[in-house]
């Protein structure tokens, strides 16, 4: 079965920095990776997913990630963090025979002035 | 497109009443899922549905919980009766084609059992 693992529970960056939060995951196959965004009481929100092809996937608010297959990685990336960012965040793994996505524990960005 | 929508947003009921927590799928998109979100166990998937049947409900804690998607616009989950450690979030959420698009997530039922 599926699994990830997102090392960091809590990071905190200045505004302007650059971004790295990491996700880990456990599967056989080719993966479907996801990474999707939770701000303060709203539901989950897609940034960006993974299927197959180019291993350097663009998203939404300026976010890419990169799956590595021999790290079994799919790190998510941001050069320039704004304030706006500070929400937590999801790394989701789904397989090619199932519906269900498995998310991991989440990491909660904290963005400073 | 309203998005998922999800009702009550807020629910405060005390242990052992009856919960019934509603979904509204963003129309043509044909499978569905309940998720809990807790502080102790992130989110978990408690049951999906496919086409209106129930495809996995390993995910349902007990038989205090049941879900029912009559229609392809609705869905409920029930839990009867209610104590306080089901306290959480629940998030319904729907894709379409399975998951290529990702799933939309509706915003939640925050359920507090007094």
């Amino acid at each position: 079965a599926q699994s990830v693992t997102q090392p960091d529970i809590h990071i905190t960056v200045s505004e302007g920095a650059s971004l790295e939060l990491r996700c880990n995951y456990s599967y056989g196959a080719t993966p479907y990776l996801f990474w999707y965004v939770q701000s303060p009481g709203q539901g989950l929100q897609l940034l960006l997913k993974y299927f197959s092809g180019d291993t350097l996937v663009q998203g939404i608010k300026g976010f890419e990630a990169e799956f590595k297959r021999s790290q079994s990685s799919f790190n998510l990336r941001k050069p320039s963090v704004h304030w706006s960012d500070a929400a937590e965040y999801f790394c989701a793994v789904g397989a090619s025979n199932t519906d269900k996505l498995i998310f991991g524990t989440g990491t909660r960005l904290q963005v400073f002035p | 497109d309203a998005g998922v929508i999800q009702s009550p947003r807020h629910e405060v009921t005390e242990m052992g009443q009856e919960v019934t927590l509603r979904c509204k799928p963003i129309s043509g998109h044909n499978s569905l899922f309940w998720y809990r979100q807790t502080m102790m166990r992130g989110l978990e998937l408690l049951i999906y549905f496919n086409n209106n049947v129930p495809i996995d409900d390993s995910g349902m804690p007990e038989d205090r919980f049941s879900a029912k998607m009559p229609n392809a616009s609705f869905s409920t989950l029930k839990i009867q009766p209610s104590e306080p450690r089901d306290s959480a979030v629940y998030f319904c959420a729907s894709s379409l084609a399975r998951f290529n698009y990702g799933y939309t997530f509706g915003s939640g039922t925050r359920l507090t059992v007094v």
